[in-house]
């Protein structure tokens, strides 16, 4: 079994959706990592969160440790929301990162 | 401020053939990495460099070196290049200022025939 199971691993909503990534991870970890991949292929960092919530612009992410779940959330989405949408718990100090398969999302106009 | 660089973005290499991916960092962070990302797979760490003088093991580090040149640069190396080794390579670095989120660089499409 992965340590890090996403899902959905194939989503595909029309602009406008409320967006919804789920990732779950059995290893025991000192924070989690959002990141999104371009179709070009560069890796953006987006959110580490610990506990609770953090928001950046129209994108939320929420973790609850206990239950060792985090979702990512995306409002009001948009075309250039298109992108893979990795879940990477991180353990130790070193900030050393298991990576989920990804989420491969596409908004369409 | 250019974040994570790596060279070269393009590389091909015939079995048994030796190259070094170079990466350097401008930030000022202590951590360094170096992840291989295969279709299906998703990302998995090679090595990874906690701060300036120190590396470790991640999880596929069998047919790699590292060398961590100074707090700048963390460089990876293939010294028999085999075609399992054909992969996308990413550096990425992290540090106390970045709140220890992970800057990656644009990565090396590497192909091993």
């Amino acid at each position: 079994k992965n340590e890090v199971e996403q899902s959905p691993q194939n989503l595909t909503a029309q602009e406008g959706e409320f967006i919804t990534i789920n990732c779950s991870y059995s290893v025991g970890i000192s924070a989690l990592h959002w990141l999104q991949q371009h179709p070009g292929g560069g890796i953006v960092s987006l959110f580490m969160l610990s506990s609770g919530k953090k928001k950046h612009g129209r994108l939320i992410a929420t973790i609850n440790i206990q239950e060792k779940h985090s979702s990512l959330h995306i409002t009001a989405s948009h075309p250039r929301d298109s992108a893979v949408y990795i879940c990477a718990p991180s353990k130790g100090g070193a900030q050393k990162l298991v990576f989920g398969q990804g989420t491969r999302l596409t908004i369409n106009p | 401020n250019a974040g994570v660089t790596q060279t070269p973005k393009f590389q091909v290499l015939k079995t048994g053939q030796s190259m070094t991916l170079q990466c350097a960092q401008d930030m000022n962070h202590n951590s360094m990495y170096w992840y291989r990302q295969d279709p299906g797979m998703g990302l998995r760490l090679i090595y990874y460099s906690a701060s300036e003088g120190t590396t470790d093991k991640g999880e596929v580090p069998n047919g790699y070196n590292v060398s961590r040149l100074n707090k700048r640069e963390f460089s990876l190396r293939l010294e028999s290049a085999a075609p399992s080794q054909t992969s996308v390579y990413f550096c990425a670095s992290s540090g106390l200022a970045s709140a220890y989120e992970q800057y990656f660089g644009p990565g090396t499409r590497l192909t091993v025939t």
